[in-house]
């Protein structure tokens, strides 16, 4: 079966500073790696995938993650924080040889940036 | 601008009733999942449905049933609703294969069973 582990509630950093929310994943065969971010009150909004090819991925405001096969980890990093980036990520993950491509989410982190 | 939309934002409806969840996607995608959002549990998958008239249980469809007569709708029923169905309901979309599998999603409805 496949899952996904978030292992921080919350992370706390201070505006300017690099940060890091991690991720790992236990899934057969290769997988579809996914961070989504959702701010107060609001659905999902897609951030970045990695689904092959270079192990660091790039997307939306400024956010990339590694991919990292022999951790099972995908952290998802951003070199200077804002304090607008204050909000709750989700990794997830789908095994593509799965019967109908289930997406599996981690139970979220809350990131709290300060100013 | 792709676009997933849930009929309501916030419900309240009483124990016994039967509550209808609707989802309509402009992107002609054929993968539709629900899923409920609870804290400390993230999101569970409730039901999925890979084409129109198909669907496959999640890991949490008791209590719950769903509809998918077209392609860009998915219904999601709750049959008696009960107070531990009071949750965040969000409805996504994506495409079947191909590297651009992200699943796109709703605003969420957040409902409350009294």
């Amino acid at each position: 079966a496949q899952s996904v582990a978030q292992p921080e509630d919350q992370v706390n950093v201070a505006e300017g500073n690099p940060l890091t929310v991690k991720c790992t994943y236990s899934v057969s065969g290769n997988p579809y790696l996914f961070w989504y971010v959702q701010y107060p009150n609001r659905g999902l909004q897609f951030l970045l995938k990695y689904i092959t090819g270079d192990n660091l991925v790039k997307g939306s405001y400024g956010f990339e993650a590694e991919f990292n096969k022999s951790q099972t980890s995908f952290h998802l990093k951003k070199p200077s924080a804002l304090v607008s980036d204050s909000a709750l990520y989700f990794c997830a993950v789908r095994a593509p040889n799965t019967g109908f491509q289930k997406l599996v989410f981690g139970t979220g982190t809350r990131l709290l940036v300060s100013p | 601008d792709v676009k997933v939309t849930q009929s309501s934002r916030y419900l309240v409806k009483r124990t016994g009733e039967k509550v209808f969840l609707e989802c309509v996607q402009d992107m002609d995608h054929e993968n539709m999942f629900w899923y409920r959002q609870d804290p400390g549990l993230g999101l569970r998958l409730i039901y999925f449905s890979y084409d129109v008239k198909m669907k496959e249980k999640g890991d949490i469809p008791e209590g719950y049933s769903v509809s998918r007569e077209k392609k860009e709708r998915f219904s999601l029923i709750l049959e008696s609703a009960s107070t531990n169905q009071t949750s965040m309901y969000l409805c996504a979309s994506s495409l079947r294969g191909g590297m651009n599998t992200e699943a796109f999603f709703g605003q969420g409805t957040r409902l409350t069973v009294v």
